[in-house]
């Protein structure tokens, strides 16, 4: 089973701000991961596929970059609607999918 | 737009079956429609129970030791999740997704407690 790892646990950040998310994989998935932005209260919701590609819908305020065992999600410039819980998930190799523990976004 | 939603038992006893529906509304499920079942719980974070592939192809989690059931009426638009001798460990907020590689539609979630 491939362990996703991702940094920090918890960023505090400015709305307005630049943040970098981080997550590896125990094995290389390829471009195979994706990213999900949770709120409280709700269920997941895709941000980006394919390591890079925006899923429908998702503004260009997020990026994703990376392959084989390292990959960021970018936040340009934050808002507040984008206080969350991030996660990545592979599915190079499945099942199982695997996620990460997620990185929470938080107001500083 | 595809909407999913979860329903079913909230409340379950001990030893007894977890039985959950996931309709799906704005769109088909024929065609190449996979559904995949996650759980979510403060200690475990997000974990995955099992898929029906569009082909009617299942797989579960081996974790769940055979507890687990994934089925189709496509009939009725929905997908069901049946988890059998449930345990205090089995209570978390369960959703259904489509997908079978990443998952770009999710259910609301349901919050099914399991307690005598």
């Amino acid at each position: 089973e491939i362990v996703m790892t991702q940094s920090p646990a918890t960023v505090s950040v400015s709305p307005g701000e630049r943040v970098t998310l981080s997550c590896r994989a125990s094995q290389s998935v390829s471009i195979h991961l994706a990213w999900y932005q949770q709120k409280s209260g709700q269920a997941p919701r895709l941000l980006i596929y394919n390591g890079s590609t925006r899923a429908t819908g998702i503004p260009a305020r997020f990026s994703g970059s990376g392959s084989g065992t390292e990959f960021t999600l970018t936040i340009s410039s934050l808002q507040s609607e984008d206080f969350a819980v991030y996660y990545c998930q592979q599915y190079n190799n499945w099942p199982p999918w695997t996620f990460g523990q997620g990185t929470k976004v938080e107001v500083k | 737009q595809l909407q999913l939603r979860e329903s079913g038992s909230g409340l379950v006893k001990p030893s007894q079956t977890l039985s959950l529906t996931c309709a799906v509304s704005g769109g088909s499920i024929s065609g190449d429609y996979s559904c995949t079942w996650f759980r979510q719980s403060p200690g475990k974070g997000l974990e995955w129970i099992g898929y029906i592939y569009h082909t009617g192809t299942t797989d579960y989690n081996p974790s769940l030791k055979g507890r687990v059931t994934i089925s189709v009426d496509r009939s009725k638009n929905q997908f069901s999740l049946n988890l059998r001798s449930v345990t205090a460990a089995d209570t978390a907020i369960y959703y259904c997704a489509r997908g079978i590689r990443y998952f770009d539609s999710w259910g609301q979630g349901t919050l099914v407690t399991v307690s005598s």
